[in-house]
């Protein structure tokens, strides 16, 4: 019963990989986010999608590429990996409108 | 443009006595606030919301924080601290222009002490 679920828990691979992480929610929600959180904690939205429409897009380097298949899933794919994409990623909900915002348990990926 | 300072990096507190944990925002409107708490290696839990209905929310768990326009704080307290409650705080505003975009404090890392 899984709200917010995300795979894999933990990436580890070496730099110049390509890599994807999965987001999934089971909420009925129309709106899904990425977060990035570094090595001290802070938290910093990526994207944001709305029934699968690119909405919020911060400054984060065109190796990331964000693909919503349905407003359910929103997946993660980074290119060419470097050691300051070592991270922990987190996925998260919310109503078309809403503002409270449902986090996924994260995803360590570590680049070496 | 909105802004969170969360004005301990660290505190700590012996079981039993209470938490307060402190958050002051910038923002050129009534921004929705939250705090969400994030356990060792898990995701973040939302604890409570501010969205102008009240100005003291109750959270889960115990916690509480009061919505203060004037100081521009929204600072989180519990009465009495549990081991459990050992965790990261983070004090989080929407950013205007909507699209629900959320503006992440630094953290605040709570240690309680037996």
């Amino acid at each position: 019963d899984t709200a917010v679920s995300q795979t894999p828990k933990y990436l580890v691979t070496q730099m110049g990989n390509d890599k994807s992480i999965k987001c999934e929610q089971n909420l009925g929600h129309d709106t899904m986010y990425w977060y990035k959180q570094d090595s001290k904690k802070f938290l910093k939205i990526m994207f944001s999608y709305n029934n699968k429409e690119l909405i919020i897009n911060e400054t984060v380097p065109n190796r990331f590429s964000p693909k919503s298949p349905d407003k359910a899933h929103l997946n993660l794919h980074i290119n060419s990996l470097e050691l300051g994409d070592s991270a922990v990623y987190f996925c998260a909900s919310s109503r078309a409108g809403g503002d409270t915002q449902y986090f996924g348990p994260g995803t360590r990926l570590t680049v070496l | 443009a909105q802004s969170v300072t969360q004005l301990d990096s660290h505190v700590s507190v012996s079981e039993g006595t209470p938490v307060l944990l402190r958050c002051n925002y910038s923002s050129s409107y009534s921004p929705s606030l939250f705090w969400y708490v994030q356990h060792p290696n898990k995701g973040l839990q939302l604890l409570l919301k501010y969205t102008s209905a009240a100005t003291l929310v109750k959270g889960i768990n115990g916690f509480e924080a009061e919505f203060k326009k004037s100081e521009t704080s929204f600072h989180l307290t519990k009465p009495s601290a549990h081991m459990s409650d050992a965790a990261e705080y983070f004090c989080v505003v929407t950013a205007f222009g909507g699209y629900n975009k959320l503006i992440f404090g630094a953290g605040t890392r709570l240690a309680v002490h037996p």
